[in-house]
């Protein structure tokens, strides 16, 4: 299976900062990654697809980036409802992973 | 506006059957992939496995031996069975739907169930 590292595991912001999370695959999976944001309670939703793409809805402060093994996604200016837990999954491969997670909180 | 429901058993004891059942409503089977996910406590996303609409199923390897998945396209349903659970399989349980961007890979999860609660003790 390819693995997912996603960094930081945890990061403090406060609201109007910018916010960056990385993702590292294994191997290389050419564009082939999504972003979800996932707070407690609720089921995740699909921020980025394809590394880059914006989900329907989504919010144009969201953004997605990279290619290969190495991905991004940066938040422009953090908002509250944005504290949150953010996953990146590769779908390269059709055993489909994702990152261990990392969880933006308030500062 | 595509919605996911699901339900089935919350508490098991070890050696049980899992069973789950997600129902699609505002939208067709055709054209996508069926997944289940599954979040033990305090853990990341683990994917479960797939079926697409044909009936082909996939599963993650760590799973396969005890997992399947099927599909009733007259009810719009698609249901999830784990046999021979044990406490590692405690955790919240996703139904979601896969949507393909290009004919190899890029497989997206754009519409997920609220989830369901699976408690697994003796």
């Amino acid at each position: 299976d390819i693995q997912m590292t996603q960094s930081p595991s945890s990061l403090s912001a406060s609201v109007g900062d910018r916010v960056t999370i990385t993702c590292r695959a294994s191997q290389s999976i050419s564009s082939y990654l999504n972003w979800y944001q996932h707070k407690p309670g609720k089921a995740p939703d699909l921020l980025i697809y394809t590394a880059s793409n914006l989900q329907s809805g989504v919010p144009s402060r969201f953004s997605g980036s990279g290619s290969g093994t190495d991905f991004t996604l940066t938040i422009s200016s953090l908002q509250p409802e944005d504290f949150a837990t953010y996953y990146c999954q590769q779908s390269y491969t059709t055993s489909w992973t994702f990152g261990q997670g990392t969880k933006v909180e308030i500062k | 506006q595509v919605q996911l429901q699901q339900w089935g058993a919350g508490l098991l004891k070890p050696s049980e059957t899992l069973s789950l059942t997600c129902a699609v409503y505002g939208g067709s089977f055709s054209g996508y992939y069926w997944i289940w996910i599954r979040q033990p406590p305090g853990e990341g996303l683990e994917w479960i496995g797939d079926v697409t609409h044909r009936g082909t199923s996939n599963y993650n390897l760590s799973l396969k031996s005890r997992v399947a998945i099927s599909l009733d396209t007259s009810k719009n349903h698609f249901s999830l069975k784990l046999n021979s659970v044990t406490a590692a399989d405690t955790g919240v349980y996703y139904c979601a739907r896969g949507r393909k961007e290009c004919t190899s890979g890029c497989l997206s999860f754009d519409y997920w169930g609220p989830g369901t609660v699976v408690t697994v003790s003796s």
